[in-house]
Formats: C-alpha cells, structure tokens, sequence
C-alpha cells in the first residue's frame, strides 16, 4: 500500500517565478491538504481539497493556489515566489473528516 | 486566532527514563488531538491520535487528553535514542477540518 507520495522532492528556483508541486494521497483517502513548514516551526495550514473543491484555507495570499483531480490527486501552485516561501512543503491525506491524516516526504522548495 | 503551545525544549532525557511532552490549545471546541515525529530534514510521521478525554496506550507511548484543561500530553516509557526528534501536537479545531500544529518539542535522548 503506496503512503502519500510527493513531488519533486527538491526544487530550486528564481525569485518572481511559478512552481507547482504534486500528491497524490494514501489509498482509500479522499481528502489532501497543504502545508507549509519554515525552518524550526510547525506545518502551517495552507488549504484543504474534499471533492475537487477548495474546503477550508489558511491565511495565506492568494499567489497559493491549488488543484485537485478525480483521482484526488492535488497539486499546489505558487506564483510570483518570494525569498520567504523557501520551505519544505507538505501534503498530508486522510480519510474522514477529523481523522488521522497522514504526510508525504515533502517538498523541499528554494528560492534564490 | 487558534493556537497550540508547546515548550520548544529541547528535553534531555537519559536512556530507560521517562519523556513527557505537553501541548496546551485555545480551542475549546476541538474534537481530535495528534502526535507527530518529526526527524531532522523528514516529514512528520503520525505516532498518536486521541479523541476522549483519559490515556491511550501504543506500546511504549501513551497520550493524555484532559479537554476541561485544555491540555494534551505525551509520555514515551524506556527512552531510546532514536526517540531523539521533535514532537509535534496537533489539533483539529471545532470549526474546520485542518490540523493546527504547535511548534513541537525537541527531545534528545543520551546513551
């Protein structure tokens, strides 16, 4: 049974570009959040997919944006990057709302 | 603003002792409480989840909920030191679905 799986796993671009990053969730879950963890602090909650429909955000600007797909799959989209959204970007997924969600590797995003 | 407390620590525990960790959360209304491990450069794994109020078991972890205080604890029996990471509390608020996670609790283990 494949866990979250995300990627890429390491990224490295350029103040004022875009990156998108990719999940897909755990077997059997349909729901996939975002987050985003500084060095030394907690995940902060970027936004939550449940029926390709954006349930519940954060307080993050609108330059984060998000998709998800049929197959729950979902994808997090930044533009304009700024120095400060160098971070490790995390996905988790999980089943019932409530319930014990479960995190992918990361994504480890650098901008210069 | 919802918010989770924790003491960053770090905790240094010998090997065989005792850890415990707390998490202190303002939401009144919330309804499920998590553990995560985190090492150095990884992804926070789940270790624990608690919904009612008592002690729940899992080998040599049990976490403690007492919702009248607000507070949610941690003990890891028989230290190891590849228990050594930063714990991570987390809590799902009453009004939506999206953990809220402290900024966890170093802990270091000596042999």
């Amino acid at each position: 049974d494949a866990g979250v799986t995300q990627s890429p796993t390491h990224l490295i671009k350029t103040r004022g570009q875009q990156v998108t990053l990719r999940c897909s969730p755990k077997s059997g879950h349909d729901t996939v959040s975002w987050y985003q963890q500084a060095l030394g602090q907690g995940p902060q909650f970027i936004f939550q997919y449940y029926e390709e429909e954006e349930r519940q955000r954060g307080n993050f600007p609108d330059r984060f944006s998000g998709h998800q797909f049929p197959n729950y799959s979902s994808e997090l989209n930044v533009n304009a990057l700024l120095l400060g959204d160098s971070a490790l970007y995390l996905c988790a997924s999980s089943g019932q709302q409530g319930t014990e969600a479960f995190f992918g590797q990361g994504t480890r995003l650098t901008v210069v | 603003q919802k918010e989770v407390e924790q003491n960053s620590g770090p905790l240094s525990v010998p090997e065989g002792a005792i850890a415990s960790l707390n998490c202190t959360y303002s939401d009144r209304g919330s309804q499920s409480f998590f553990w995560y491990r985190q090492y150095s450069g990884k992804s926070p794994e789940l270790i624990m989840s608690i919904y009612s109020n008592g002690d729940k078991e899992d080998g040599r972890f049990t976490a403690q909920l007492n919702k009248a205080s607000q507070y949610v604890s941690l003990l890891i029996r028989d230290s190891q030191p590849s228990d050594s990471a930063t714990y991570l509390c987390a809590v799902v608020g009453q009004a939506g679905t999206a953990l809220i996670f402290g900024k966890g609790t170093t802990l270091s283990v000596s042999s």
